[in-house]
């Protein structure tokens, strides 16, 4: 059965700083993986999404790399900004379905 | 164009009763998704369409829960008997993967507070 563990739960930055918020599953015959983002109280929004061919996928200040065999991916946010405060969710998809971790509540302070 | 709407916004309801969450996905989108999002935790999958038949119910918790989506666009989650437990937020979603698109689109979800 898949599992998904997201490290840290909870993290606190300055404005500005580079920060890493990391993903692992433990069964690697996935078909792709998603990076979300969740608002308080709202729904998700995509933010990046690797297919299992892929390594890496960027998108402005988002970096997010996969390591099939490793079970592992990591997303990179450059340079963070206030604005940048969320719940970011990283998914997996098998066959047709997401199965989720429990999120990094990112705050980023002014 | 539109994405995916999903109606009530909001439901509070008294615990025995039954409910109804309506989702409208995105147009020419053939698969449609639930999934329920319980306080602090990621979402996790319910039932998945794929036309108008379910194609995959496994993440049904029990037999109170149904979903139907009869002309393969609109889609309406269904509890009966309500439980404290059921309070979450529902979340829809739809795809093109008839179009060969497996990105999941997400609509703001369906707050369900069982009192």
């Amino acid at each position: 059965k898949q599992e998904v563990t997201q490290i840290p739960a909870a993290l606190s930055v300055p404005e500005g700083e580079n920060l890493v918020l990391n993903c692992s599953f433990t069964d690697s015959a996935i078909y792709n993986l998603q990076w979300f983002r969740q608002d308080p109280g709202k729904g998700l929004t995509s933010l990046l999404l690797i297919q299992s061919s892929q390594r890496e996928q960027t998108s402005g200040r988002l970096n997010a790399s996969l390591d099939k065999s490793s079970g592992r991916s990591t997303l990179y946010i450059a340079a963070s900004q206030p604005g940048d405060s969320a719940t970011y969710l990283c998914a997996v998809m098998g066959t047709y379905k997401y199965i989720f971790g429990t999120g990094t509540r990112l705050k980023v302070l002014a | 164009g539109a994405g995916v709407s999903q109606t009530p916004s909001n439901k509070v309801t008294e615990k025995g009763k039954y409910v109804e969450l309506r989702c409208d996905p995105i147009s020419g989108h053939t698969a449609l998704y639930w999934y329920r999002q319980s306080l602090g935790q990621g979402p996790e999958f319910l039932i998945y369409f794929q036309g108008t038949g379910a194609a995959d119910d496994s993440g049904l918790p029990n037999d109170r829960f149904f979903a139907v989506r009869p002309e393969g666009s609109v889609s309406t989650l269904k509890i009966q008997r309500t439980e404290r437990g059921d309070s979450a937020v529902y979340l829809c979603a739809s795809s093109d993967l008839a179009g060969g698109s497996d990105t999941q689109y997400f609509g703001p979800g369906t707050r369900l507070t069982v009192l």
